[in-house]
């Protein structure tokens, strides 16, 4: 059975830091490229970073570039987003997904998410 | 950036069919993917491609993708398909992915 399931969030002050983390199983990880997707609370999906199956490739939004780093480890077959610098407006929900083989842009698994709050 | 743009919300009668629009400049030349969110659910994905479904996707729910706007098309629209559907691409130029507003799909 295919599942993403996400970790790691709560309640941090501005400034702060977290580091949400995403296990899989189900599938060969190695095989696909992730991404992480948010949702402010109340609004619409918010695309916020990408990383391909081999690690070797990672893309930002603009409002997290800088901020946020996204990283793999395909031995332990989990993803990770590491939030520094963490402002009000990052407060949402964090989703984990996986990205499809056949369309690599679209996300074709996703997690329950995990909440994270600024405050 | 790139911009999609979805309507707000759309109601739909049940067993009549929903016509959901995001417009983009050339969205034609981009692959189009759509995604339903119900209340306090995870996204699922119901096409992808401008055209194609996942596996376990009903069959009512189709795609396309044109000039400037591409179609979430739901036919004999049922109260389960009450949600929020959203739009996505892949932007080239700027490298990001890209997600339309959403649209808040009632069925009366």
């Amino acid at each position: 059975q295919v599942n993403v399931v996400e970790s790691g969030g709560g309640l941090v002050e501005p400034g702060g830091s977290l580091r949400l983390s995403c296990a899989v199983s189900g599938f060969i990880f190695s095989d696909y490229h992730m991404s992480w997707i948010r949702q402010a609370p109340g609004k619409g999906l918010e695309w916020i970073s990408y990383i391909t199956d081999s690690g070797s490739a990672k893309y930002y939004a603009d409002s997290v570039r800088g901020r946020f780093s996204i990283s793999r480890d395909n031995a332990k077959r989990s993803l990770s987003l590491q939030l520094s610098s963490l402002r009000v407006e990052d407060t949402a929900v964090y989703y984990c997904a996986r990205d499809s083989l056949t369309a690599g842009d679209a996300s074709d698994v996703w997690g329950q998410g995990t909440m994270v709050i600024v405050s | 950036s790139y911009v999609l743009t979805q309507p707000p919300s759309l109601s739909v009668a049940p067993g009549m069919t929903a016509r959901i629009t995001c417009g983009g400049n050339n969205i034609g030349t981009k692959s189009v993917h759509w995604y339903q969110q119900g209340p306090g659910q995870a996204p699922v994905l119901v096409v992808y491609s401008d055209s194609d479904r996942p596996s376990g996707i009903s069959e009512r729910f189709s795609g396309s993708n044109s000039g400037n706007t591409a179609t979430l098309t739901i036919t004999r629209v049922e109260a389960g398909d009450e949600a929020d559907y959203y739009c996505q691409v892949w932007d080239s130029s700027s490298e990001h992915r890209v997600f339309g507003g959403g649209t808040k799909l009632t069925v009366l």
